[in-house]
């Protein structure tokens, strides 16, 4: 069974710095995706980048980005130019490519971030 | 474009008795999942249903129960409630023939049980 640590319950970051969220997971499969989701008080888990375990390159979208390092089975999301909206929990996923029916998604514990004015 | 959707937002029930939550998926969308997600945790995976089949299910009992209706819709029927099975229950769907399209959460509801 897959499993998906995060180790750090909590991080602030001052606003406008760059901070760096800790996950790690383990898998005997080759295959997969990776997932860093935000949940904010609304509750709702909004995705904020992905990963395919087969691509090299690292993964970013504007101000996020992570360190995808497969042999460390190490995957860490780092913010760049901290904004008050990035303050909530955030959740580090995993996803088996093995295809329909093999589509959960196991979450670690998740980190609260908070964001020092 | 409303996301997905779910009923009721809050609910408190007593020890022993049964719920109901229901979920709409996003418009487009045909597979629809469910996560109870405990204070403090991460979601964990409960079952997902596709063609109004189940086609995957986590490590929960039978007490925990679905059903998905032609319109894509989804029930999870929790029965003889325990005072764990407190949490904020979320549902998940994902577009129709993308496989390996993110799932796309509602807001959740939050059940008490007492």
């Amino acid at each position: 069974a897959q499993t998906v640590t995060q180790s750090q319950p909590e991080m602030s970051v001052q606003e406008a710095e760059t901070v760096t969220l800790s996950c790690t997971y383990d898998t005997s499969e080759s295959d997969y995706y990776l997932f860093w989701y935000k949940q904010p008080p609304s509750r709702q888990m909004i995705l904020v980048i992905r990963q395919e375990a087969y691509k090299q390159q690292n993964a970013t979208e504007n101000r996020f980005s992570v360190n995808f390092q497969k042999a460390a089975k190490s995957f860490s999301l780092k913010i760049s130019d901290s904004q008050l909206g990035d303050a909530a929990m955030y959740f580090c996923a995993y996803r088996s490519a093995r295809g329909f029916g093999n589509e959960k998604l196991t979450f670690g514990t998740g980190t609260r971030l908070t964001i020092i004015p | 474009d409303a996301g997905v959707t779910q009923s009721p937002t809050h609910l408190i029930k007593t020890r022993g008795q049964q719920v109901t939550l229901r979920c709409s998926p996003k418009s487009g969308h045909d597979t629809v999942s469910w996560y109870q997600q405990a204070l403090g945790q991460g979601p964990q995976f409960i079952f997902q249903y596709y063609e109004e089949e189940e086609r995957q299910r986590g490590n929960f009992p039978d007490r925990f129960s679905g059903h998905q209706f032609p319109n894509y819709s989804s029930e999870l029927n929790v029965n003889a409630l325990l005072l764990g099975d407190s949490a904020l229950y979320l549902c998940a769907s994902r577009p129709k023939g993308l496989l390996n399209s993110p799932l796309h959460f509602g807001n959740g509801t939050r059940l008490t049980v007492t």
